[in-house]
């Protein structure tokens, strides 16, 4: 069975430093993984997609994201967090519509 | 393009008061999804459907009902409501099922049970 691990469910970061969320997954293949950013009172949207290739998949709003295949990690980075950047961020493993997220982690950026 | 639009927004529901959620897309989507979004689970699949007058459980489908009389719309209903419903609902919807496709959420529809 395909499962996601956030292990961090609260960050809290300041304005201008890095962020590094971490992704665990399990699936029995080749997985496909995604990064989904909710910021408050609205619906996910896509920030990035892994699912072959390089494996470091730049995405929207300046993230970035490095698959490990050896350690089942997807992590997703930004280098200078902005105070937009506050809100919930979701990894997902799966293929199509069978997708399965993780439980999320909450970043509060401070001034 | 409005993309994905659900309604309602919010809703208030005694127990056992029956309601329906809808959810529409504009962008041709054969595959179309209903989420429920809790505390500290992220996002579990009641139902999806993968065409016009398809439907198929997912992982959490009991207590709710689904239909797919048009393509753009995908319905979610609640026949007799629970206070353990109490969650926020996204609808989604994709393409076709490449495993790469994304899924495109809506805003959202916020759901209390007494």
């Amino acid at each position: 069975a395909q499962s996601v691990t956030q292990p961090d469910i609260h960050i809290t970061v300041s304005e201008g430093a890095s962020l590094e969320l971490r992704c665990n997954y399990s699936y029995g293949a080749t997985p496909y993984l995604f990064w989904y950013v909710q910021s408050p009172g609205q619906g996910l949207q896509l920030l990035l997609k892994y699912f072959s290739g390089d494996t470091l998949v730049q995405g929207i709003k300046g993230f970035e994201a490095e698959f490990k295949r050896s350690q089942s990690s997807f992590n997703l980075r930004k280098p200078s967090v902005h105070w937009s950047d506050a809100a919930e961020y979701f990894c997902a493993v799966g293929a199509g519509y069978k997708l399965s997220f993780g439980a999320g982690t909450t970043v509060t950026v401070r001034a | 393009n409005a993309g994905v639009t659900q309604t309602p927004k919010f809703r208030v529901l005694k127990t056992g008061q029956s309601m329906t959620l809808l959810c529409a897309q504009d962008m041709n989507h054969e595959y179309m999804y209903w989420y429920r979004q809790d505390p500290g689970m992220g996002l579990r699949l009641i139902h999806y459907s993968v065409g016009e007058g398809t439907t198929a459980k997912g992982e959490v489908p009991d207590g709710y009902n689904v239909s797919r009389l048009k393509k753009q719309n995908f319905l979610l209903g609640l026949e007799s409501a629970a206070p353990s419903q109490t969650s926020v609902y996204f609808c989604a919807s994709s393409l076709d099922r490449t495993p790469q496709d994304t899924q495109y959420f809506g805003p959202g529809t916020r759901l209390t049970v007494l």
